[in-house]
């Protein structure tokens, strides 16, 4: 069965620091992975995406993720934060080969704070 | 904005009660899924539906049910309400049930609290 890691439930940063949140997979084909950032009494919102096409993806927000398939990351990082990035974030997998399209797994979150 | 609508937004129900979500998916989206987020937690898969039928569930039991309809909006039934059914419900809308890189849209989600 498919699964991620999410390390550390809470992180915190200053503002103009590096974000750096870290998810781990669990896979034994070759995973699609997601990440969603959760603001406050929210529903979830799509950062970016890892569908195979580039091991550098970019997404909304300044935010990119890498994927190491020799680590099995699939890390989240910002250069600089900023305030309006404190939030919950997760990361999710996606079995492609059950035709699950809608089926994915969350890690357990982190919790991002921003402080000035 | 994901286009994808919830209601209603927050609920209480009395344990043993029966509760009805509901979800308009985003205008095109034929596929439509469900996912439960306790408090702390990640959001956990329930069941999705594609054209009218249910394809696919997580490790919930039958008391959770649901609907498609025609137009592609859904309800979620939950029956027999327990204490650990409170929680987020939240559906999630794709254009296509094939490909899982496919993006899907989540709305804001029903808060659940059963008493």
């Amino acid at each position: 069965a498919q699964s991620v890691t999410q390390l550390g439930s809470h992180v915190s940063v200053s503002e103009g620091a590096l974000v750096l949140l870290r998810c781990n997979y669990s896979s034994s084909v070759p995973p699609y992975l997601f990440w969603y950032v959760q603001y406050p009494n929210q529903g979830l919102q799509l950062l970016l995406k890892y569908t195979s096409a580039a091991t550098l993806v970019k997404g909304i927000n300044g935010f990119e993720a890498e994927f190491k398939k020799s680590e099995t990351s699939f890390h989240l990082t910002k250069p600089s934060a900023h305030m309006s990035d404190a939030a919950e974030y997760f990361c999710a997998v996606s079995d492609p080969f059950t035709g699950g399209g809608n089926k994915l797994t969350f890690g357990t979150g982190t919790q991002l704070k921003v402080e000035l | 904005e994901t286009g994808v609508t919830q209601s209603p937004t927050h609920l209480i129900k009395t344990r043993g009660q029966q509760v009805t979500l509901r979800c308009s998916s985003q205008s095109g989206h034929n596929t439509v899924s469900w996912y439960q987020q306790a408090l702390g937690q990640g959001p956990q898969f329930i069941f999705q539906y594609y054209r009218e039928e249910e394809n696919g569930r997580g490790n919930f039991p039958p008391r959770f049910s649901g609907l498609q309809f025609p137009n592609y909006s859904s309800e979620l039934n939950v029956n027999a309400l327990e204490l650990d059914d409170s929680a987020l419900y939240l559906c999630a809308s794709s254009s296509t049930i094939t490909g899982a890189g496919n993006t899907i849209y989540f709305g804001e989600g029903s808060w659940l609290t059963v008493v």
